[in-house]
């Protein structure tokens, strides 16, 4: 069974800290995608990778940076969390043209910044 | 800017009776719709998808209609069931350009009651 695999369910930091969530997925596919879900709000994209390597900024990358340095892995990094930072993170992957079934996600990381 | 919206948060059926789900959107380059099921503590996982060529897709219980003129499109659930009551977002992309990124809407938390 195809997996998007987020390293933690639950992550308590503290302000200022530099924090790292990783995602894994075993598709072998190209895109991949970071979204942070907030109640009434919605899902809304951070940054995302088209490729190895290649990273695009989403809809609020501001506080955030990421690196894809390998096709299966990318990593959502919080340079200084600050408490607006605390969500549910959710990494998501595709493989280009297969529009149909959209993205699978992983389970998510929700991150508590206190 | 909200470019896709899900005005109601939540929404009550009884067990057996339909559940209508509704989406409008704003964004007229919007050419491929999705909806996607959300338990908690989990991924969001594909339900079904309809292209802006078709104002209809069935699947099973679930029937998505997309209505172009007015950027709005519904998802339909006959019969519910109790396992139907989750969070559903509805999402819309540009199939034209890179990784098709989705654009999410806010949600609405669906409750099934026997």
């Amino acid at each position: 069974d195809v997996k998007v695999t987020q390293s933690s369910r639950y992550l308590v930091k503290r302000t200022g800290e530099k924090v790292f969530l990783e995602c894994v997925q075993d598709m072998d596919h190209e895109n991949m995608f970071w979204y942070r879900q907030d109640p009434g709000l919605g899902l809304r994209l951070i940054y995302f990778s088209y490729d190895v390597k290649m990273k695009e900024k989403g809809d609020i990358p501001e506080g955030y940076s990421v690196s894809r340095e390998k096709k299966e892995r990318f990593s959502l990094i919080l340079e200084s969390a600050s408490t607006n930072q605390t969500s549910m993170y959710l990494c998501a992957s595709r493989k280009p043209g297969q529009l149909y079934y959209g993205y699978t996600f992983g389970s998510g990381t929700r991150l508590t910044v206190v | 800017d909200q470019q896709v919206k899900q005005n109601s948060p939540s929404l009550s059926v009884q067990e057996g009776r339909i559940s209508i789900l509704n989406c409008d959107y704003t964004n007229s380059m919007f050419d491929y719709f999705l909806w996607y099921k959300k338990y908690p503590a989990e991924g969001p996982t594909f339900l079904i998808s309809i292209s802006s060529i078709k104002d209809k897709n069935e699947d099973g219980r679930f029937t998505v209609f997309l209505n172009k003129s007015a950027k709005h499109l519904s998802l339909h659930i006959v019969p519910s069931q109790p396992g139907d009551s989750a969070v559903y977002f509805c999402a819309a992309t540009m199939t034209a350009g890179t990784a098709s990124k989705l654009t999410f809407g806010t949600g609405t938390r669906l409750q099934v009651t026997l």
